[in-house]
């Protein structure tokens, strides 16, 4: 079952500028995190948040959440040609298996 | 670390053969999940285990697809007999605590069933 859901489908910025991914879910959650896929390859985690904190910083990338509207945003700043991938977020769901379910993703392209 | 390492990386396969799907997790990671990723339906879950044992299959389409884990460091996914609607990228991740904790993927194994 789909539970993540992106937006936009798909994002097209010029370097340098910041991009902004957003991502919401419908059920209670334990966890969310974000992964990065770049074409042809496996998906790379980049950040989990847990379902008790709202913000988390890795260098350039701040993850933000929001348990009461279920949501979640992935900012990348001073965007490089290199951040050019498709961009999931994965919801662990609370209870029962807590299984991972992957949205559709963002497909973000940083133009030189 | 090598990484999560998944052979072969393609297979073309014509239908009604069968497929085996290899995957050796990273070394101390208790958790290995199988996903399936296609263009229509995204990142689908078809099997996780944990300590060697299957703790989810529910999202395996069909009885002709079957996991095993014999051991802590090698897993096959195998289908049989193939259908053209098993095309698709088909991911290994591990993780060391089942979904609490970072999936590392493999880069997939395309399957292409004609």
């Amino acid at each position: 079952s789909q539970q993540g859901e992106e937006d936009p489908q798909a994002l097209s910025i010029q370097e340098g500028e910041n991009a902004t991914m957003n991502c919401s879910y419908k059920t209670s959650i334990n966890n969310l995190q974000w992964y990065r896929q770049n074409s042809g390859r496996g998906l790379v985690h980049l950040i989990l948040i847990r379902s008790n904190e709202r913000e988390k910083h890795s260098g350039r990338l701040r993850v933000t959440l929001d348990t009461s509207k279920k949501s979640s945003s992935l900012l990348i700043t001073a965007s490089r040609a290199a951040d050019t991938a498709s961009y999931f977020c994965a919801t662990g769901e609370q209870g029962g298996s807590e299984k991972l379910v992957f949205g559709k993703g963002t497909k973000l392209t940083v133009n030189p | 670390d090598a990484g999560v390492i998944q052979s072969p990386r393609h297979e073309v396969t014509e239908m009604g053969q069968e497929v085996t799907l290899r995957c050796k997790p990273i070394s101390g990671h208790n958790s290995l999940f199988w996903y399936r990723q296609t263009m229509m339906r995204g990142l689908e879950l078809l099997i996780y285990f944990n300590n060697n044992v299957p703790i989810d299959d529910s999202g395996m389409p069909e009885d002709r697809f079957s996991a095993k884990m014999p051991n802590a460091s090698f897993s096959t996914l195998k289908i049989q007999p193939s259908e053209p609607r098993d095309s698709a990228v088909y991911f290994c991740a591990s993780s060391l605590e089942r979904f609490r904790s970072p999936l590392h993927f493999g880069n997939g194994t395309r399957l292409t069933v004609t």
